[in-house]
């Protein structure tokens, strides 16, 4: 069965850090697997997806995510994180009929 | 510019009620999905719809109903029999997959907030 993990429920970061969010999920064939961000009362907004070929994916707002078979995971970076940065981030693996399995989410705040 | 609208942005439900959800899209897409958002919970699927007249149940469809008789609309329906309805509501729709094994990024709506009064 699809399933989609986040380890890290909050991260707490400075302006103008390097960030990494991770992501593992669990899925039988090549995976489909997408970014998502959350502003607090808002819908969520496409990052990036990884259909297939290369393994590095660029996105929307300066962020990559690396997809590593290996190590089923699907990490999400961005070099320097800006204040606007800060929401709630959400990795999502795709299934049969285009059915979303999602995690559970990472909270990024960022300090001055 | 096309997009998904959900109304009411706020919604309140009395004891015994049932309310309706609205979800209208303009992207001219086939596939429309709800999902409700629990914190610390992630998004889980309620019902899905490839094509208008068919819809299907989702992970956790009990005591919510929905309809899909028009392509840019799939409202949803909380009843009385959904006990802890309070939660966001997120409504989202995508291009219809062709090719079976594939997946196409899926477009939400901005929400609705459904607390009990």
């Amino acid at each position: 069965a699809q399933s989609v993990t986040q380890p890290d429920i909050h991260i707490t970061v400075s302006e103008g850090a390097s960030l990494e969010l991770r992501c593992n999920y669990s899925y039988g064939a090549t995976p489909y697997l997408f970014w998502y961000v959350q502003s607090p009362g808002q819908g969520l907004q496409l990052l990036l997806k990884y259909f297939s070929g290369d393994t590095l994916v660029q996105g929307i707002k300066g962020f990559e995510a690396e997809f590593k078979r290996s190590q089923s995971s699907f990490n999400l970076r961005k070099p320097s994180v800006h204040w606007s940065d800060a929401a709630e981030y959400f990795c999502a693996v795709g299934g049969n009929f285009n059915k979303f399995y999602f995690g559970s989410g990472t909270k990024l705040n960022v300090k001055p | 510019d096309g997009g998904i609208t959900q109304s009411p942005k706020y919604l309140f439900r009395k004891e015994g009620q049932n309310v309706t959800l609205s979800c209208e899209q303009n992207l001219n897409h086939d596939a429309m999905y709800w999902y409700r958002q629990d914190p610390g919970q992630g998004l889980r699927l309620i019902y899905y719809s490839q094509i208008v007249n068919d819809f299907q149940k989702g992970d956790i469809a009990e005591g919510y109903s929905v309809s899909r008789e028009k392509k840019e609309s799939f409202p949803l329906t909380v009843t009385s029999a959904q006990k802890n309805p309070t939660a966001f509501y997120l409504c989202a729709s995508s291009i219809n997959v062709v090719i079976q094994g594939s997946n196409q990024p899926q477009h939400f709506g901005d929400g609705t907030r459904l607390s009990i009064l």
